[in-house]
């Protein structure tokens, strides 16, 4: 399978420190991308790192990527409570489909 | 001015029936999508068009069939509705092909809960 798993399943924090959440995959990849779902809502879209990147910034966002490692983490600075949600990376594989792991579940308490 | 839009938000249906769930993107996109994410929120592909044409078919069963009017629709019938099927639908869409390259914008979601 190429899903991706993210670690840690469930993550607690307070306001205002900061939240890192990590990505493993199995096959080689064109590009990773990061989701976040709020509760009942849809996913949208955060940031894309293609394969060739090691490093990516999006305002509190920072992603960086490790092909080597097969792994990919968000880091999410000076987290709010509005960040509360699950956090999905999504891989390619080298096909033409996305493949999402099963989510970190971030809480951000104020 | 809703981008990928879903009817219905909720659907709760006895088993054995039929029903249909509509998406609609207004982004002039390409290629749509339809996901499945179960209880434990795992999201799976299920079908994605590409101006109307099937482009992926995962393993769904047979009792589910997407159909695409146009490039805007894309709408999924369920005939013969099981327990298992509950769980909530995404539609999404993206630019030019089916490309994973490309960031796919999605719905707010159809809960189906059958009975």
């Amino acid at each position: 399978s190429q899903q991706g798993e993210e670690d840690p399943q469930a993550l607690s924090i307070q306001e205002g420190e900061n939240a890192t959440m990590n990505c493993s995959y199995k096959t080689s990849i064109n590009n990773l991308q990061w989701y976040r779902q709020n509760s009942g809502r849809g996913l949208v879209h955060l940031i894309l790192i293609r394969s060739n990147e090691r490093e990516k910034h999006s305002g509190r966002l920072r992603v960086t990527l490790d092909t080597s490692k097969k792994s990919s983490s968000l880091l999410i600075t000076a987290s709010r409570a509005a960040d509360t949600a699950s956090y999905f990376c999504a891989t390619d594989g080298g096909s033409e489909k996305l493949v999402f792991g099963k989510g970190t579940k971030l809480t951000v308490n104020p | 001015d809703t981008a990928v839009s879903q009817t219905p938000k909720y659907l709760v249906t006895q088993m054995g029936n039929d029903k249909s769930i509509k998406c609609e993107q207004n982004l002039g996109h390409d290629t749509m999508y339809w996901y499945k994410q179960d209880s434990k929120k795992f999201l799976k592909i299920m079908f994605s068009y590409n101006n109307k044409e099937l482009i992926i078919n995962e393993t769904v069963p047979n009792r589910f069939s997407p159909k695409s009017p146009d490039k805007a629709h894309l709408n999924l019938h369920i005939n013969s509705l099981e327990l298992g099927d509950s769980a909530v639908y995404f539609c999404a869409s993206s630019w030019g092909g089916a490309s994973s390259t490309d960031t796919q914008y999605f719905g707010p979601g159809t809960r189906l809960t059958v009975l």
